[in-house]
């Protein structure tokens, strides 16, 4: 069973809204979550990372927060651009697990429209 | 230099070849990653490299045989594969510290797309 799970699995706006994008996870004991952007056939890049005590984090349009208590995260994206149509993952790390092995969500694909 | 590179970027091949896939970083990472992913699902974990060593095979069929000739490289080596397996592999590497080798952020390579016929 899948310990991350993403809403919504896809999502289009138009350029220059907003968008936000859910990931709800149980993997625990937690030690830290990421969000990754994956354009189509390439390789995911990180966009931030969080630890159990940090409750947001940005970087640039892209702004992540963490409620560790309720075990969700979320991803902001202001003024969206064509250049954000992507996949969206969210990634979290164990830490009982020696090596720290990285639970992946299905991600949610976002595309903007002009 | 922040980059993982992968060759090649396209691989077709049929289930009798024999063929490899190559990754390379300079970042001074000493923990390499073989993750296979599908389309429209996440990444699956197939191998992890620690200072040149293998430490995780995640039940991996033995057509798909791994490789770390040195700290910055790490191969794949292909054989006898099927067409399920046709799919885009990427690598990736994260700096690997003695007390949590895997909390560090992985930084992926940009893929290779294998088309088994």
């Amino acid at each position: 069973k899948n310990q991350v799970e993403q809403s919504p699995q896809s999502l289009i706006i138009l350029e220059g809204k907003n968008c936000t994008l859910q990931c709800n996870y149980t993997v625990s004991p937690f030690s830290n979550l990421r969000w990754y952007k994956q354009d189509t056939g390439r390789g995911p890049v990180s966009l931030t990372i969080m630890t159990f005590s940090e409750n947001t984090k940005s970087n640039g349009r892209y702004t992540a927060t963490l409620d560790a208590d309720t075990k969700q995260s979320s991803l902001h994206i202001t003024a969206s651009q064509l250049s954000d149509s992507a996949s969206y993952i969210c990634v979290v790390s164990l830490t009982t697990d020696s090596w720290g092995k990285l639970q992946f969500g299905a991600g949610t694909q976002v595309v903007v429209t002009p | 230099d922040t980059e993982v590179t992968q060759t090649p970027k396209h691989l077709v091949m049929g289930m009798t070849n024999k063929k490899s896939l190559k990754c390379e970083q300079h970042m001074g990472h000493r923990a390499m990653y073989w993750y296979k992913q599908k389309a429209k699902k996440p990444p699956e974990l197939m191998f992890v490299y620690s200072y040149e060593k293998l430490s995780i095979n995640e039940s991996v069929p033995s057509r798909f045989s791994p490789e770390c000739p040195n700290s910055s490289l790490l191969n794949l080596h292909l054989h006898a594969l099927q067409p399920e397996d046709s799919a885009l592999y990427l690598c990736a590497s994260s700096q690997a510290r003695a007390s949590s080798p895997y909390t560090d952020t992985q930084y992926f390579g940009p893929g290779t797309r294998l088309t088994v016929l």
